[in-house]
């Protein structure tokens, strides 16, 4: 069976530093892979998508980044975390294009 | 522009009411799908339903059941004598050709059932 896993669950960091969230999928090859925000107002804002290794859409000009170095693996980053990063992020896998989205237990981000 | 709308931001009912979660989606395009899913104070979002533009047939899963109405546009979802459990944050989103097939959310819904 397929299992995403996201990690880690909570994260405080404070304004400036370097933020790291993974998210790896088993069970499964070649999924679409997704970065979502939700923020407080609770709607989901999608951040960034992958079709395939390497290949990354960004929704949403900002200080974050992603990367896909492996088939079902997906890395959200960023370099300098702002307020505004915080936020409860969720990654999600796909298989193929209008499936059902799988999503993760998210990551809660708190930038103080 | 394709999007959702959940106009109802928050509902409160009593254990064993019925409740109706509406959602009405806009698209240009023949062909896409509408998906819901339910948000658990856990936060991981769960995949209840898709369907696509070409199937209006309403489907029932024990107390869940879906309307799609192509005429206006709509697709809801209700709750049939609803419980605690069902207390959740619900989102409706929809897929087409136009984008990609990346699936747009609507603002969610968030159920309170009270004991």
């Amino acid at each position: 069976s397929q299992t995403i896993h996201q990690w880690p669950a909570t994260l405080v960091q404070p304004v400036g530093s370097p933020l790291s969230l993974e998210c790896t999928v088993e069970g499964t090859s070649n999924p679409n892979l997704y970065w979502y925000r939700q923020a407080a107002g609770r709607g989901l804002q999608l951040l960034f998508y992958s079709v395939g290794i390497g290949q990354i859409s960004s929704e949403v000009p900002q200080n974050l980044s992603a990367s896909r170095p492996q088939d079902r693996q997906f890395i959200l980053s960023s370099k300098k975390l702002l307020l505004s990063d915080s936020g409860f992020y969720l990654c999600a896998w796909e298989q193929g294009l209008n499936s059902p989205l799988h999503f993760g237990n998210g990551t809660r981000l708190t930038v103080t | 522009a394709q999007k959702v709308t959940q106009a109802q931001t928050e509902i409160s009912v009593v254990e064993k009411e019925d409740v109706t979660l509406d959602c009405v989606y806009e698209t240009r395009d023949t062909t896409y799908y509408l998906f819901w899913y339910k948000q658990p104070p856990s936060g991981e979002l769960v995949f209840l339903i898709r369907r696509n533009s070409f199937d209006e047939q309403n489907e029932i899963s024990g107390r869940y059941s879906w309307n799609f109405q192509k005429s206006t546009s709509s697709f809801n979802f209700t709750i049939t004598a609803s419980q605690v459990v069902d207390s959740a944050v619900y989102f409706c989103a929809l897929s087409f050709p136009g984008g990609s097939y990346i699936p747009t959310f609507g603002r969610g819904t968030s159920l309170i059932v009270h004991p």
